[in-house]
């Protein structure tokens, strides 16, 4: 079966100090990598997607980047985190038209 | 672009109690897919139920089924019986079928339900 596994779980980190978020999956092969960002109330913001190894595509303007080293592991960065970058980030993915899995997600404070 | 509206911010029924959350999106797509997660306290995310916007039957997973308005571009989640543990926020989402789905899902803000015992 299929499993995503994202950490850490909670991540406590001083403005300007860099973030590494991981992602990855197992079971499945070239599954479709999502980052989404949920605000405290609000709804989930797709920020990144990923079709492919070292394919990312954006979809809003922001202090973060993503990468896809691997076929199954897909990462969050920033070199400078912003008071603005706090919230609940999480990783998701999907085959063609299934529906999303989403994993745990990680809570991020930035003070 | 796609948007999802959800124009409840928060309801509140009796547990046993029927309560329908109410969804509309707006897309110029004519084949896509639909979806409600369920996000309680934990705040995993939880796929309730699928719609794909060709089958006109209305999908149904136990206690929650939809009704889907394709003319009407509504989406609303019927849940029955209500319980305790359906506490939870929940996100009506979509996905248009051009593309592959490879560019995920587009959400709603939520609708905060309490059942209260």
């Amino acid at each position: 079966s299929q499993t995503i596994h994202q950490w850490p779980a909670t991540l406590v980190q001083p403005v300007g100090s860099p973030l590494s978020l991981e992602c990855t999956v197992e079971g499945t092969s070239n599954p479709n990598l999502y980052w989404y960002r949920q605000a405290a109330g609000r709804g989930l913001q797709l920020l990144f997607y990923s079709v492919g190894i070292g394919q990312i595509s954006s979809e809003v303007p922001q202090n973060l980047s993503a990468s896809r080293p691997q076929d199954r592991q897909f990462i969050l960065s920033s070199k400078k985190l912003l008071l603005s970058d706090s919230g609940f980030y999480l990783c998701a993915w999907c085959t063609g038209y299934s529906p999303l899995h989403f994993g745990n997600g990680t809570r991020l404070t930035v003070t | 672009a796609q948007t999802v509206t959800q124009s409840q911010p928060e309801m509140s029924v009796q547990e046993a109690e029927t309560v329908t959350l109410s969804c509309t999106y707006d897309t110029s797509e004519n084949n896509y897919y639909l979806f409600w997660y369920k996000q309680p306290p934990s705040r995993q995310m939880i796929l309730v139920i699928r719609q794909e916007a060709y089958k006109q039957q209305n999908a149904t997973e136990n206690r929650f089924s939809v009704n889907f308005q394709k003319a009407a571009k509504s989406f609303s989640l019927k849940i029955s019986d209500s319980q305790l543990g359906d506490t939870a926020m929940y996100f009506c989402a979509f996905m248009k079928h051009s593309g592959g789905g490879a560019d995920g899902l587009t959400f709603g803000k939520g609708t905060h339900l309490i059942i209260q015992p």
